[in-house]
């Protein structure tokens, strides 16, 4: 399973963008790159997924280069509510592997009023 | 569609107890997921199980901890003679068969709290 490295922290401010970069250099041929979100006393929620280029929903972007050593997960204009913590993983897109995922400590971002 | 149930959602044992953690998966879900988080960490896998059969334990403790996905009712995590270190959040997960995407739906998680 490839590792990810991100931010172990971030701030920002009501209606400005956040854009968190998550560095997987090791990721393989199959794997898949997803972002999870966190809320206090919650289990994570599934944001976002993406193979390559660009992805968005509703919720969020996500952009990966071409090389695919790293992705950037952007929140549009972020309110308190997205207080969380944002976990970047990659797995193999081959149901046989076990389908597990890895979380790293991911990354608390605090919105500020 | 109700989604991913756990219960208990708190539980407290003593050393030396038997803890026993319930996971409902979603409708139409066959693949259940348990993962552990200590504070302050990500979660750590555990265990993975489809209906009847145990897919992926490399996470599991090699001692005091078994999982079950039976054919009907819910997955069950059982951790025996509970020692303070097993105090933890332990979220259960749920996938469909065929999910290319490999989306899991989380639970809200049960504390185990070890006196």
């Amino acid at each position: 399973l490839a590792k990810t490295t991100q931010p172990i922290s971030m701030d920002s401010y009501e209606g400005q963008e956040v854009n968190i970069t998550c560095s997987h250099n090791n990721i393989a041929t199959n794997d898949y790159i997803t972002w999870y979100q966190q809320f206090p006393s919650q289990g994570p929620r599934f944001i976002i997924q993406g193979y390559k280029t660009k992805v968005t929903n509703e919720v969020a972007s996500l952009f990966i280069p071409a090389d695919r050593k790293s992705s950037t997960l952007s929140l549009p204009r972020v309110s308190l509510s997205d207080t969380a913590v944002y976990y970047c993983l990659v797995g193999d897109m081959e149901k046989s592997s076990g389908d597990k995922l890895t979380f790293g400590t991911g990354t608390r971002l605090a919105v500020r009023p | 569609n109700a989604g991913v149930m756990q219960n208990p959602r708190h539980l407290v044992r003593r050393r030396g107890q038997e803890a026993r953690l319930r996971c409902s998966p979603m409708k139409g879900h066959s693949h259940v997921y348990w993962y552990r988080q200590l504070p302050e960490e990500g979660l750590k896998f555990m265990v993975y199980l489809q209906k009847e059969n145990i897919i992926d334990e490399s996470g599991m403790p090699k001692e005091r901890f078994s999982a079950e996905f039976p054919k009907e009712g819910p997955s069950i995590l059982r951790i025996q003679q509970v020692v303070r270190g097993d105090s933890a959040a332990y979220f259960c997960a749920s996938s469909p068969p065929a999910d290319l995407k490999n989306e899991q739906f989380f639970g809200p998680g049960t504390r185990l709290t070890v006196l």
